[in-house]
């Protein structure tokens, strides 16, 4: 079945390092989102992005939709220790909403 | 604007035990999804409502899990009876039918469910 897989898996930065991390998928997919999950919450949509190549920036944070529609990039600049969570990438799937694997970030202060 | 509310917000239960989880969904919202978290993964889809009818239940193990959403407003998710494997943060989520916001889901803040 169709996936989103994500990396890396984890990863430790500084305070006012800046952030990449991808998701793939082996089908073409129309929409990307990106949502943060803090412990205890839900997710909370970050970017929704809708057409390949589309570049879209919430504050520090800047989306990209890949131009073979197979991934997606997310960039966080200047990181800082609120931004510790869990990232997800999303989308429509041709049967179901599928969610990726999910980033854990951690910053260090 | 009020946000997805969820009630319980923990629950213990034992193995064969049953459970229902409440979702009210952002007012207005047509599309109200229910999703599965277990630790350390993605949510996983187990069931998307529109109104009142079912766009996609494919991956809710219906010989024990069950959900309604009978006046197309809240909703409700049943699991009976309750295995170990349940143990996981139930999500529940809507979205508009607007245009592009019909991707674009707001969570709850989910119950966490322990089978004991």
């Amino acid at each position: 079945g169709q996936q989103l897989n994500q990396s890396p898996q984890s990863m430790f930065i500084q305070e006012g390092e800046d952030v990449s991390m991808n998701c793939t998928s082996s089908s073409i997919f129309n929409t990307w989102l990106w949502y943060k999950q803090d412990p205890g919450e839900g997710p909370v949509l970050l970017i929704a992005l809708y057409k390949a190549g589309e570049l879209t920036s919430n504050g520090r944070l800047t989306a990209q939709f890949g131009i073979t529609r197979k991934d997606s990039f997310l960039n966080i600049s200047a990181s800082i220790p609120s931004d510790v969570g869990i990232y997800f990438c999303a989308g429509p799937g041709t049967y179901k909403y599928i969610f990726g694997t999910g980033t854990r970030l951690k910053v260090l202060a | 604007e009020a946000g997805v509310a969820q009630s319980p917000r923990y629950k213990i239960i034992e193995k064969r035990q049953s459970v229902a989880f409440w979702c009210n969904p952002i007012s207005g919202h047509a599309t109200l999804y229910w999703y599965q978290q277990i630790l350390g993964q993605g949510p996983k889809l187990l069931i998307q409502f529109q109104n009142n009818g079912v766009v996609d239940d494919s991956q809710l193990p219906k010989d024990r899990f069950s959900a309604e959403r009978l006046k197309g407003v809240d909703s409700t998710l049943k699991i009976q009876p309750a295995k170990l494997e349940d143990s996981a943060v139930y999500l529940c989520a809507s979205s508009s039918l607007a245009g592009r916001g019909v991707h674009e889901q707001f969570f709850g803040p989910g119950t966490r469910l322990t089978v004991l």
